[in-house]
């Protein structure tokens, strides 16, 4: 069981802006920067948003994060097909001594 | 641009050692300001991280594999690998080579490892 927790889904039309949040505690997310993967289906994740909202090079800016005390969230704007797929947050946890990944959203694009 | 490649069986026998190696091309095993992990998927399930080494030789493990995981870098073939022993049919899943240093930028494709007799 993740230590890190998103909603199981979300969706938006075309165009649409959709939020994710990844809740946590000062063991992870209130101590450590907060990374985002995307994996479509049936690929390898992608780092999508690194040190809590920097965008790795080619990632779009319709793709930002953010992160208050214990919670982060990622927005997607101007959601497109192609975003259709999981989002995931993760962190280093003190508690563990390890990396940490959320439970995951699925992002579907009605 | 950094590519990094599993290999290994993708059928082990329950109580058997799951064996993966992941070689790294395009540049160089070493360097102080990265580290290398191992994280693996269930089929239908999330990603769930395995372990990292750093170029010191420290290694971190999750907790709840640590007594049955062992990772380990062999400079000389630009190489890592990952040893899981006693595996079950829990153990079933994509397993992913990484490199992180900022977040993970760098994965491997995935192997599908599948425990079963």
């Amino acid at each position: 069981q993740s230590v890190l927790t998103q909603p199981p889904s979300a969706s938006g039309t075309p165009g649409q802006r959709v939020t994710i949040s990844c809740s946590g505690s000062s063991s992870n997310i209130g101590g450590h920067t907060l990374n985002w993967y995307q994996q479509l289906p049936g690929t390898a994740p992608k780092l999508l948003i690194h040190n809590n909202n920097q965008r790795p090079s080619g990632v779009p800016d319709r793709f930002s994060g953010s992160k208050s005390g214990t919670s982060a969230s990622l927005a997607i704007s101007g959601l497109q097909s192609e975003d259709e797929a999981d989002y995931y947050c993760a962190a280093w946890d003190d508690s563990l001594n390890g990396y940490v990944f959320g439970t995951g959203t699925k992002v579907t694009v009605l | 641009q950094l590519q990094l490649q599993e290999s290994g069986p993708g059928l082990v026998k329950p109580s058997e050692t799951l064996s993966l190696t992941c070689t790294v091309s395009s540049g160089s095993i070493s360097g102080i300001s990265h580290y290398w992990g191992w994280i693996r998927q269930p089929p239908g399930k999330g990603l769930e991280w395995i372990a990292n080494i750093y170029d010191s030789g420290s290694t971190y493990y999750n907790p709840s594999l640590e007594r049955r995981v062992t990772v380990s870098v062999d400079t000389s073939k630009n190489q890592f690998s990952l040893k899981l022993n006693s595996v079950t049919a829990a153990d079933t899943a994509v397993y992913y080579c990484a490199r992180g240093s900022s977040g993970i930028p760098y994965w491997g494709q995935g192997t599908l490892v599948t425990v079963s007799s």
